[in-house]
């Protein structure tokens, strides 16, 4: 049982670069989500996907977009990357989005835009 | 917007010592999680609070609830070098919203 898992674990893109952050987890979770962790800081919230279907922006949606492909797999993506986008990205998965229900976290994605 | 305010935001003690995590929302919660990040891995949760004046433990973590449903605290009794990392709480309310405090960094030296 994987969990939540996220491709790739490390990234360095140029300024201008796009990419996309890949998230599956088998945990048959309904409501999905990314955030991106800044060094002593905590977690915010960037998108979430309440249910198969749907996508919402969260605290910090701007420069960003996702797919929510199918009910395990939730893709985050960057059209162009600027340095303020270094950060380490962690995608989630909860049952539902009631927020009574604990999150399962990925392993993180280490990105760095030079 | 609802905010969390987390304190301190590092602790460093020598092992045996004890250690306290503060969270304060500036909002009502519906409930609180508490979570542990270990150096260079992912948040893994720990716990849920529900009710007013809530106290639960897990051995030597104590976790409590404020009567008002506005602060919670981390407790751990004699840390040890397995307890380093950072502990974050996450506030979460009945609209729906759920955010993150900025977590504190714990140290222990052996």
């Amino acid at each position: 049982n994987a969990g939540v898992t996220q491709t790739p674990k490390f990234q360095v893109l140029k300024t201008g670069q796009s990419m996309t952050l890949q998230c599956a987890q088998d945990m048959n979770h309904n409501s999905m989500y990314w955030y991106r962790q800044d060094p002593g800081m905590g977690l915010r919230l960037i998108y979430y996907s309440a249910s198969e279907g749907t996508t919402d922006k969260g605290e910090v949606p701007n420069g960003y977009n996702v797919s929510r492909l199918n009910k395990r797999e939730f893709s985050l993506r960057l059209e162009s990357a600027a340095p303020s986008q270094t950060s380490v990205y962690f995608c989630a998965s909860r049952l539902r989005d009631r927020l009574n229900t604990e999150a399962f976290f990925g392993q993180g994605t280490r990105l760095t835009v030079v | 917007g609802q905010q969390v305010m987390q304190i301190p935001q590092y602790q460093h003690v020598q092992e045996g010592e004890d250690f306290t995590t503060y969270c304060n929302s500036s909002t009502t919660l519906s409930n609180i999680q508490w979570y542990k990040q270990r150096p260079g891995g992912h948040p893994v949760f720990l716990i849920q609070l529900v009710k007013s004046g809530e106290v639960k433990k897990q051995k030597r973590l104590t976790f409590q609830f404020g009567e008002a449903k506005k602060n919670s605290s981390l407790h751990i009794t004699a840390t040890q070098t397995t307890d380093v990392g950072t502990y974050f709480c996450a506030g979460n309310t009945n609209a729906g919203k759920s955010t993150f405090g900025d977590g504190t960094t714990l140290t222990v030296k052996p």
